[in-house]
């Protein structure tokens, strides 16, 4: 079946200006994620959304982050007024279920591409 | 102290050789483990999800340590295309960590 996609693959943008991400989960999922991964480093996570209750939010950086999640499905990671350190992957995962309900494979976390932001 | 930490190699072994690595987390009442695979510029992949002490996937075998808080990933007969970095996740208050990954260079 379909994987996570993610759009675009690819954003240069100068400082300054705002951007919008996009993220399609699997079909079902009800757990959404976002991280960002600047080069040579780790996964930072930034945001989930499960289900209709209401996201954290722990890891935005900044309040020039943010994150919808619209019908339970698609969602968007916008950053406004972009900076030089915004630049990174942000990478979308899905999963059935939140990590730790069940300790089982309905957590695991599947990954769409990736966007890699650029910012000049 | 971070949620999960690895240590980041490289390591680098010939094709054929065992090679095993170990991560740390730091929260006790984490339950839920994996291990991803990260190709250059690729996003993650699952590798293998791990329960109870652990478990194996052919080539590949992972055992957990609740009580020292440790998860290990051995990959046996090492082929070129495991040449990776190996991300260690664990779940931590409903979300998971990731630690920064080690690199595998499995060379011919």
């Amino acid at each position: 079946g379909a994987g996570v996609s993610q759009s675009p693959s690819n954003k240069v943008t100068e400082k300054g200006k705002d951007v919008e991400l996009r993220c399609d989960p699997i079909s079902g999922h009800t757990a959404l994620y976002w991280y960002r991964q600047s080069l040579g480093q780790g996964l930072e996570f930034l945001i989930y959304f499960q289900g209709n209750s209401a996201p954290d939010k722990s890891g935005l950086p900044s309040d020039r982050f943010s994150a919808e999640r619209t019908g339970g499905s698609v969602s968007t990671l916008t950053i406004q007024r972009t900076q030089q350190e915004d630049s990174a992957v942000y990478l979308c995962a899905s999963s059935l279920s939140l990590p730790g309900w069940t300790g089982g494979s309905t957590d695991t976390q599947y990954f769409g591409p990736g966007t890699r932001l650029t910012v000049l | 102290r971070k949620e999960v930490e690895q240590d980041p190699g490289p390591f680098n072994v010939p094709e054929g050789a065992t090679v095993a690595f170990n991560c740390t987390y730091s929260n006790s009442a984490s339950q839920s483990f994996f291990w991803y695979r990260q190709d250059c510029r690729k996003e993650p992949k699952l590798l293998m999800s791990v329960y109870s002490s652990g478990n194996e996937d052919g080539r590949f075998t992972a055992q957990l340590n609740r009580a020292s808080q440790y998860i290990s990933l051995l990959i046996r007969d090492s082929k070129l295309s495991d040449s990776a970095t190996y991300l260690c996740v664990v779940d931590n208050d409903y979300k998971l960590s990731f630690g920064a990954g080690t690199t595998v260079t499995v060379r011919a």
